[in-house]
Order: C-alpha cells, then sequence, then structure tokens
C-alpha cells in the first residue's frame, strides 16, 4: 500500500499569511494527488485534484503543485474560513489512502 | 439537489454486524464509482472501501479486508457497506463518498455525505 506522510501535523498562522502544506507518498504516484479540506461536523470537501486542478467553485486563493513523490498545497491569502483540517489522498492505487492531515490554526 | 444520505449507523456490540447505506439522489447514480470513508473520533480520515460503476472493481483497506463486504444497487441509487465481527477500533462516523469522474475508477471524491455514527460498545 502507498503511504501518505503529511507535514506538519499542525500549523498556527495568521490571517493574510501564506501557507503551504507538504505531502509524500511513499512511491511515484505520477500526479494522482488530491486535497480536501474538512471542518469539523462537515463533510471534506476537495479542493484540488490531479495534483495542481482547481475544483470547480473553489476560491483562487489554494493552489496545488507536484509529481512523483512530493506535493504541496499553497493557500495564498488565509481567511478566516480556512481555519480547518486539510488532507491528501493517492488516487494512483487502491487503497486510496489519505495523509494523517494538517490541522491549521489561527495564531 | 445532488446529494449522498447515509444511514444504519448506531451502537453494536463487538463482534456484531451493522449494514450501513448511502443513498444517492440528482445524478446518475449508475455511472460512478462510490467509496466508504471514516472518521474515528479525533483521528484522520480513512479510506475503507470503493466499488466502480458497473461494480467490476472493488477494493478494502487491508484493516477491513474480509470483514466488510460493499456493495451497489443501481437500480436503487443505493451503495452498502456490510460490516461484520465489528471490533472497538470500528467505531468512527463513516462517509459515503462518489468519484469525480463518470465511468472512472481512482479519482478524487467530489461529493460527499453528512455521514453515519457508528458506535462498537459492549
Amino acid at each position: 500500500d502507498i503511504q501518505m506522510t503529511q507535514s506538519p501535523s499542525s500549523l498556527s498562522a495568521s490571517v493574510g499569511d501564506r501557507v503551504t502544506i507538504t505531502c509524500r507518498a511513499s512511491q511515484s504516484i505520477s500526479t494522482y494527488l488530491n486535497w480536501y479540506q474538512h471542518k469539523p461536523g462537515k463533510a471534506p470537501n476537495l479542493l484540488i485534484y490531479a495534483a495542481s486542478s482547481l475544483q470547480s467553485g473553489v476560491p483562487s486563493r489554494f493552489s496545488g503543485s507536484g509529481s512523483g513523490t512530493d506535493f504541496t498545497l499553497t493557500i495564498s491569502s488565509l481567511q478566516p474560513e480556512d481555519f480547518a483540517t486539510y488532507y491528501c489522498q493517492q488516487s494512483y492505487s487502491s487503497p486510496f489512502t489519505f495523509g494523517q492531515g494538517t490541522r491549521l490554526e489561527i495564531k | 439537489e445532488v446529494q449522498l444520505v447515509e444511514s444504519g449507523g448506531g451502537l453494536v456490540q463487538p463482534g456484531r454486524s451493522l449494514r450501513l447505506s448511502c443513498a444517492a439522489s440528482g445524478f446518475i447514480f449508475d455511472d460512478y464509482a462510490m467509496y466508504w470513508v471514516r472518521q474515528a473520533p479525533g483521528k484522520g480520515l480513512e479510506w475503507l472501501s470503493g466499488i466502480s460503476w458497473d461494480s467490476g472493481s472493488i477494493a478494502y483497506a487491508d484493516s477491513v479486508k474480509g470483514r466488510f463486504t460493499i456493495s451497489r444497487d443501481n437500480a436503487g441509487n443505493s451503495l452498502y457497506l456490510q460490516m461484520n465481527s465489528l471490533r472497538p477500533e470500528d467505531m468512527a462516523l463513516y462517509y459515503c463518498a462518489r468519484d469525480r469522474s463518470a465511468y472512472n475508477w481512482g479519482d478524487a471524491f467530489d461529493l460527499w455525505g453528512q455521514g453515519t455514527m457508528v458506535t462498537v460498545s459492549s
């Protein structure tokens, strides 16, 4: 199975900050990498698919990059509604594993 | 409205069984692969199982293989998860989710339900 490792596990930042979250796969997954935002009591929300494609309706301050084993999610200017937990997920081969999550908190 | 609604969760004793359902509406259910994902209390998302649009491809996480069975009823627009030999560590909020692309297997999940809670305790 492919293991997904995110860093950091938690992050404190302020409104307006630029934030980057990293995800590393245990083997090459090309660009089969997705990012989700998850808030308590809500369903997870797809942000980025295929490493860098912005899901419809997602603000352009979210962007993704990477290929192979190393990927990043960047939020260019944090907004109050962005404080949540973020997960990467590989869709290269089943089981389609998630990273452990990165909790983004208000500083 | 395009939505997924899970049901069937509840309190169950260790070793017993439970069947979760996911009712789909607002889209052509037959065209999409479907998945189950769970989140244990205080933990992250865990991918559990998936089934292709035609049930030709099915996969499970090691943690549930041999105990859980995924199935679908395309005529009834429903997805199921039969959970046997439940353990305390299976206690979680269980989500169903849809593949982003029709006739695909293993893309991102663009539609999620609100989840159904399963509690395993004696």
